[in-house]
């Protein structure tokens, strides 16, 4: 079985600053990983994904993540943060097949403060 | 395109009562699932179809039918609503349901049950 645990429901950042929300994976098999952002009102979007290829990972918005198996994490970063980064964060992961598969962590509540 | 649609976007029921939650995609994707999201719990996945006439349960499937005549629509049955089916429903389709592929999330329907 496969599951991640996001470190922190909620997390405050200054407009700017770096933002950092930490997601650790744990499956027995090589696994793709996920972050979705869900902004008030709406439904999941996904940000970025990875699937064994690049081990660091561009997505949209200015996000990237970085797969470290040693770590068996898979934390979602952007440099600057900015008003509209104002959102729920969602990590996922499954170890193979489609997406009947995929484990949603609980989400990250991304604040940001002007 | 419109995407994935879900109707209604908020509703109100009595224990006992049934209800019908719809979707739709125009985007001709065979992949349809049903998802629930809960504080503190992520999303659940509850049924999902790989294409018309096929369907299959998910993480957490007591309490719900759907069925898939065709490829566009894929509504959710509550046969008798309980409180603990409050929850928001979010209706995501994808190409194929593979990972490759993207997964689309609608807006989501926020469900209370009394």
């Amino acid at each position: 079985a496969q599951s991640v645990t996001q470190l922190g429901s909620h997390v405050s950042v200054s407009e700017g600053a770096l933002v950092l929300l930490r997601c650790n994976y744990s499956s027995s098999v090589p696994p793709y990983l996920f972050w979705y952002v869900q902004y008030p009102n709406q439904g999941l979007q996904l940000l970025l994904k990875y699937t064994s290829a690049a081990t660091l990972v561009k997505g949209i918005n200015g996000f990237e993540a970085e797969f470290k198996k040693s770590e068996t994490s898979f934390h979602l970063t952007k440099p600057s943060a900015h008003m509209s980064d104002a959102a729920e964060y969602f990590c996922a992961v499954t170890p193979s097949g489609g997406y009947q598969k995929v484990t949603f962590g609980i989400g990250t509540k991304l604040q940001v403060i002007p | 395109n419109a995407g994935v649609t879900q109707t209604p976007k908020f509703q109100v029921l009595k224990t006992g009562q049934s209800m019908t939650l719809q979707c739709a995609q125009d985007m001709n994707h065979e992949y349809m699932s049903w998802y629930r999201q809960d504080p503190g719990m992520g999303l659940r996945l509850i049924h999902y179809s790989v294409g018309a006439g096929i369907t299959d349960q998910g993480e957490v499937p007591n309490g719900y039918n759907v069925s898939r005549s065709t490829t566009e629509d894929f509504p959710l049955r509550l046969l008798s609503a309980a409180p603990s089916q409050t929850s928001v429903y979010f209706c995501a389709s994808s190409y194929r349901g593979s990972l490759t592929d993207t997964q689309y999330f609608g807006p989501g329907t926020r469900l209370t049950v009394l």
